[in-house]
């Protein structure tokens, strides 16, 4: 089965920038998606379609991928933007949700 | 809107059981699929499965022996049932919308969740 994985944590300063990565097997063959999911809260689509944006999430938010590795970046980040984050993709080959393990984004 | 409802405890072996309501107009749409999808105490997401509107139903093999999952369109609602429930099956439980078209899978919409504990 396909397999996403995540550090468990990443920790930035505000202002700056914040990489979170996801890696899986050839995951650039694949649509990935990321979440935001603050505490007490549901999960909210951050990024869909590898780096499309739904409306209302900011501009700061982008997603990329190359070989292995998607990564979602956050410039400038805000207080506001500590939550943790989760990749996901379709696995077509059985017809299933795959998500990462999440990662904790820290604020200092 | 999607809404979860059901019983907040569960006694151990017994069934556990979930009804997610859907407002709008999706629920019947040909680009939706509806899922439910669980978070342990501090863990991340574990997706359980996902049903059609026609019923057409995909199953997470960690779970496959002992989930049933079922649509009722009259109502717009879908469910989940968990047999043989212990207390690793104490989670929160999210009802989600879906989205699929040309290949790409996406939940746009999630419930708030619903914590069901399992214990005597």
């Amino acid at each position: 089965s396909y397999v996403l994985t995540q550090p468990p944590s990443v920790s930035v300063a505000p202002g700056n920038t914040a990489r979170i990565t996801c890696d899986g097997n050839n995951i650039e063959d694949k649509d990935v998606h990321w979440y935001q999911q603050k505490p007490g809260q549901a999960p909210v689509l951050v990024i869909y379609y590898d780096f499309d944006r739904p409306s209302g999430i900011p501009e700061r938010f982008s997603g990329s991928d190359s070989g292995n590795t998607a990564t979602l970046t956050i410039t400038s980040v805000e207080a506001g933007d500590e939550a943790d984050y989760y990749c996901q993709v379709w696995d077509g080959n059985s017809n299933r949700v795959v998500f990462g393990g999440g990662t904790k984004l820290t604020v200092l | 809107q999607l809404q979860e409802s059901g019983p907040g405890l569960v006694k151990p072996s017994e069934t556990l059981s979930l009804t997610c309501t859907v407002s709008g107009d999706s629920f019947t749409s040909h680009n939706y699929l509806w899922g439910w999808i669980r978070q342990t105490p501090g863990k991340g997401l574990e997706w359980l499965g996902t049903v059609s509107y026609s019923g057409s139903i995909d199953y997470s093999p960690s779970f496959q022996s002992r989930i049933t999952m079922s649509v009722d369109t009259s109502q717009s609602q879908f469910s989940l049932r968990l047999s043989s429930v212990t207390a690793a099956d104490t989670a929160v439980y999210f009802c989600a919308s879906l989205y699929f078209s040309s290949g790409l899978y996406y939940f746009d919409f999630w419930g708030q969740g619903t914590l069901v504990t399992v214990s005597s």
